[in-house]
């Protein structure tokens, strides 16, 4: 079955560093997603991506956050400058574009990545 | 975006069904229900989405009150594997709209299966 694979699945990082994390979405999937989840919080909306622009982001990806699909296969979520409070688990999703043949509207995520700030 | 509500925390033995209700007063005529679960260190996983009609399908089935008002997500034998935080997702259908696949996810249920 195709899944979302992610990488690093944890990074320790120093507050001020620059931080990339990797995402292999579902081959044929034309819709990308970032979400992170802060330990014992909820699962929180990051931005989406579509036809290599960003869709919708929320309050949280602020200047400091970029996404990028640099070649057919990646989709990166970049942290410029790491706080303490970007600690989290970073779940990298994708799916089928409205109406796309085979829509569900179902999202697939990866098994996330951890980011450690220190 | 409309919001629902689930209770904190379920419980139930192997081998047994399992109901999992969902308050959602404030849907829209257009809302999806989706609901996704999430087992321990990983990430969310879909189980099953429908709008009207009761939905079936090999994870789970979906009972939608004539209403919409409310949900169940009906697990016919839960095993260990389930327990998990089952989350309850109203997903506007503005199907090409920018917000496409932005989920708002709440606590959620936390489900505990007993042996």
């Amino acid at each position: 079955e195709p899944e979302v694979t992610q990488t690093p699945s944890h990074q320790v990082t120093q507050m001020g560093q620059e931080v990339i994390l990797r995402c292999v979405p579902i081959s044929n999937h034309l819709y990308f997603y970032w979400y992170r989840q802060i330990l014992g919080q909820k699962v929180e909306f990051l931005v989406s991506f579509y036809n290599n622009e960003i869709s919708e982001k929320s309050e949280i990806f602020d200047d400091q956050f970029s996404v990028e699909r640099p070649d057919g296969s990646n989709f990166t979520l970049k942290i410029r400058s790491t706080k303490l409070e970007d600690s989290a688990m970073y779940f990298c999703a994708s799916s089928h574009s409205p109406g796309q043949g085979e829509d569900t509207g179902e999202l697939f995520f990866g098994e996330g990545s951890r980011l450690t700030v220190l | 975006d409309a919001k629902t509500t689930q209770p904190n925390s379920m419980e139930s033995n192997e081998e047994e069904p399992v109901h999992l209700p969902c308050n959602h007063s404030t849907i829209s005529g257009t809302d999806y229900i989706h609901w996704y679960r999430q087992l321990p260190s990983q990430g969310p996983e879909y189980v099953i989405h429908g709008l009207t009609s009761n939905v079936n399908n090999r994870m789970a089935s979906l009972a939608i009150a004539e209403d919409r008002k409310s949900s169940t997500l009906i697990l016919h034998r839960a095993t260990l594997r389930d327990a998990a935080v089952y989350y309850c997702i109203l997903r506007p259908s503005n199907a090409g709209g920018t917000s496409y696949g932005k989920l708002t996810f709440g606590q959620g249920t936390i489900l505990t299966v007993h042996p």
